[in-house]
């Protein structure tokens, strides 16, 4: 079994476009995050909740909207698609208290 | 703002060759570092936290080490299969939020 599943695994678009990207944790942790992964490898976060209440904001443009149904699930959603947002996207959880992240596979998402 | 350095960028050894990857930060408060292994299309897998200085844990041919300003993974007698890019991060403040390095890319030849 999966711990932290994402789906799709990859993603092409076209620009101006809007898309989801959907991730699911059976882990029992209370605390999930989405990640960018850019094409130099470079990992930084963007948005963390905990409990479904947002926790870590970073400066994300307002085109991406995170949203949490309930603490297993924390999808992101992305208006208007730029070039510049072909990324890998990562989604991870963690138990409050243990800060150990445990991440997804990815989604390679392909802006033309 | 909280800065993590990897070095080099890319490593590559013969199999059996020993070596140190070097993860230098600049932050406020460490609360933690943390030492992940990516293999190509897949995720993060996490490998070590290290809270205090003096720390040092290991798991099977690599061990992590942490001073004051830097945390070094040593990797004895490398195999083939060792080969992935090593991510290292770090934490402060009271959110969960982790800061990464670019990462060592490491090759494990025959």
């Amino acid at each position: 079994d999966t711990a932290v599943s994402q789906t799709p695994k990859y993603l092409v678009t076209q620009m101006g476009n809007d898309k989801s990207i959907k991730c699911e944790q059976n882990l029992g942790h209370d605390t999930m995050y989405w990640y960018k992964q850019d094409s130099k490898k470079f990992l930084k976060i963007m948005f963390s909740y905990n409990n479904k209440e947002l926790i870590i904001n970073e400066t994300v443009p307002n085109r991406f909207s995170p949203k949490s149904p309930d603490k297993a699930h924390l999808n992101l959603h992305i208006n208007s698609l730029e070039l510049g947002d072909s990324a890998v996207y990562f989604c991870a959880s963690s138990q409050l208290g243990s800060n150990i992240q445990y991440f997804g596979a990815g989604t390679r998402l392909s802006v033309l | 703002e909280d800065q993590v350095t990897q070095s080099p960028e890319a490593l590559r050894l013969q199999e059996g060759e020993s070596s140190s990857l070097n993860c230098s930060y600049t932050v406020s408060g460490l609360r933690g570092l943390f030492w992940y292994r990516q293999d190509p299309g897949k995720g993060p897998e996490f490998l070590f936290t290290l809270y205090s200085a003096g720390e040092e844990k290991e798991k099977e041919r690599l061990k992590a080490t942490l001073t004051k300003k830097e945390s070094f993974l040593h990797i004895t007698a490398p195999k083939p299969e060792d080969s992935a890019t090593y991510l290292c991060a770090v934490q402060t403040g009271t959110a969960s939020k982790l800061t990464f390095g670019t990462g060592t890319r490491l090759q494990v030849t025959l």
